[in-house]
């Protein structure tokens, strides 16, 4: 099946500083992109999708000015997370479509956030 | 009520029972319909991945789509211990976010 990869997997970094993920669709043109947050036992939250070559939509919520995206290719999607505190500590997760039709969705290997 | 409702579990079964998971929804627009499973500290893997009503079968994998009664179902026959994990029900209607349900922990015991 279709790849997406996600790096890194594992990130600590210092209250105040910033974080960047990337997600890559290793063998198909992605589209559009998503980034999801998940807490422990709880269900993914979508946090906002990006179009390549286009801004991200945020969902309501979401603090775009603390969470940039760029989606600056087809396979490239990186999301940021800025002037990190501890409440930010998540499991992060992108997903790509190879469509502009949002289904057939597959995700990355996610990402996990400590800020200490 | 939710858009998706599952039962969040848990559930545990013995190695080779068949194991059923259920979603329901509510909106009648939803036309695409998929399967993750997703282990402890990982992304979601697509398992199944079903448009409108009918059913899919792949390997011990069968999913099924009532759209009448606004039901989905993922059957997993001859269930094993590497089935244990969390099944994410997830669904839209095309040209909209996914929208899933909050998942079902399942426990295979050999």
């Amino acid at each position: 099946g279709a790849v997406v990869s996600q790096h890194p997997s594992w990130v600590i970094c210092k209250s105040g500083t910033s974080v960047k993920i990337e997600c890559r669709s290793l063998d198909f043109q992605a589209t559009t992109m998503f980034w999801y947050r998940q807490f422990p036992k709880q269900s993914l939250m979508l946090m906002a999708t990006s179009n390549e070559g286009s801004k991200a939509t945020y969902e309501q919520g979401v603090e775009k000015d603390k969470f940039l995206i760029n989606h600056a290719s087809l396979t490239l999607s990186t999301l940021t997370v800025t002037s990190a505190h501890p409440e930010d500590s998540s499991f992060y997760i992108c997903s790509a479509s190879p469509g502009i039709y949002r289904n057939t969705i597959y995700f990355g290997e996610g990402s996990w956030l400590t800020v200490v | 009520q939710k858009e998706v409702e599952q039962d969040p579990g848990p559930l545990s079964v013995p190695e080779g029972a068949i194991v059923s998971l259920n979603c329901t929804y509510s909106n009648s627009a939803f036309q695409y319909f998929m399967w993750y499973r997703q282990y402890s500290r990982k992304g979601p893997e697509l398992l199944m991945y079903t448009y409108s009503s009918g059913n899919k079968e792949d390997g011990r994998f069968t999913a099924q789509v009532d759209k009448s009664s606004k039901y989905i179902s993922l059957f997993i026959r001859d269930s094993q211990p590497s089935d244990s994990a969390t099944y994410l029900c997830a669904m839209n209607s095309g040209n909209t976010p996914l929208v899933f349900g909050k998942g079902t922990r399942l426990s295979v015991i050999a």
